[in-house]
C-alpha cells in the first residue's frame, strides 16, 4: 500500500530539547515536502526536496532543519524548540516528474507541543 | 502571491442532500489543483486531482469542477451521508518552478445530520 509514513504521531516536550519527526515513503518519490497547520493560517510549507541531498526553504523555515540522505526519508529537525512550533505538521510526497499530474500524498500528522 | 479562499468557512446539511463547496484562487497560473478530506486528528486524504486543462473530474458522489480563467473550483457532493462529516480543503500547485508547494484554503468544515 503506498503511504507517507510519520513518528511519532504525538509528541510533548519542553522548550530547547531537540527533537527530530521522521517522514517515509515507499513510492520511490522524489519529491517530498513538509507543512504545518494552525488554525486560522492553515497549511504553510516549511522545507521540501526536489531529491537526494537537495533541499530548499519553503515560507517558514526558521527554527527548523531537514536532511535527505535517502530517498525514501525526509525528517524535520527542531534543534531547539520552541512553544510557537507547537502546531500539526504533515509529510508530504509526490513524483518528481515537472509534467506528472499524480496527486501528491500526505502522512497522517504529527502533533507536537513544546512546553 | 497566490491565494486561496474556500467558502463557506463551516456547512451543516441534512442527510441526503446535495451540497457544493467552493473554492477561489487569485493566480490563474496553475498546474492543477486538488480537493482533500481532513478527519479530526487524521492526516490529508486526495479526493479529487484537477489538471488545468481539465473542466471537471468525478469520482463516486463527488464531483470537482475547474474554471481557471475565473480562478474557481467547485466540490459537488450528492446524496451527502453523515460519513462525510469533515474539513475539506482545496490546493493549487503552481505552474513551472521547481517547488511543487501546494497552496491550501483554511477548508470547510462540513457536518452532515442524520
Amino acid at each position: 500500500e503506498a503511504q507517507v509514513t510519520q513518528n511519532p504521531r504525538y509528541l510533548i516536550t519542553v522548550t530547547g530539547k531537540k527533537l527530530t519527526v521522521t517522514c517515509s515513503q515507499n513510492m520511490n518519490h522524489e519529491y517530498m515536502s513538509w507543512y504545518r497547520q494552525d488554525p486560522g493560517l492553515g497549511l504553510r510549507q516549511i522545507y521540501y526536496s526536489m531529491n537526494v541531498e537537495v533541499t530548499d526553504k519553503g515560507d517558514v523555515p526558521e527554527g527548523y532543519k531537514v536532511s535527505r540522505k535517502e530517498k525514501r526519508n525526509f525528517p524535520l529537525i527542531l534543534e531547539s524548540p520552541s512553544p510557537n512550533q507547537t502546531s500539526l505538521y504533515f509529510c508530504a510526497s509526490s513524483s518528481g516528474n515537472r509534467y506528472s499530474n499524480q496527486p501528491q500524498h500526505f502522512g497522517d500528522g504529527t502533533r507536537l507541543s513544546i512546553l | 502571491k497566490q491565494e486561496v479562499t474556500q467558502i463557506p468557512a463551516a456547512l451543516s446539511v441534512p442527510e441526503g442532500e446535495n451540497l457544493v463547496l467552493n473554492c477561489s484562487f487569485t493566480d490563474s497560473a496553475i498546474y492543477n489543483l486538488q480537493w482533500f478530506r481532513q478527519d479530526p486528528g487524521k492526516g490529508l486524504t486526495s479526493l479529487l486531482l484537477i489538471q488545468s486543462s481539465q473542466r471537471e473530474q468525478t469520482s463516486g458522489r463527488l464531483n470537482a469542477s475547474l474554471d481557471k480563467s475565473s480562478g474557481r473550483s467547485t466540490l459537488y457532493i450528492a446524496a451527502s451521508q453523515p460519513g462525510d462529516s469533515a474539513t475539506y480543503l482545496c490546493a493549487v500547485r503552481p505552474r513551472g518552478g521547481s517547488n511543487y508547494k501546494l497552496t491550501f484554503g483554511k477548508g470547510t468544515l462540513l457536518t452532515v445530520n442524520p
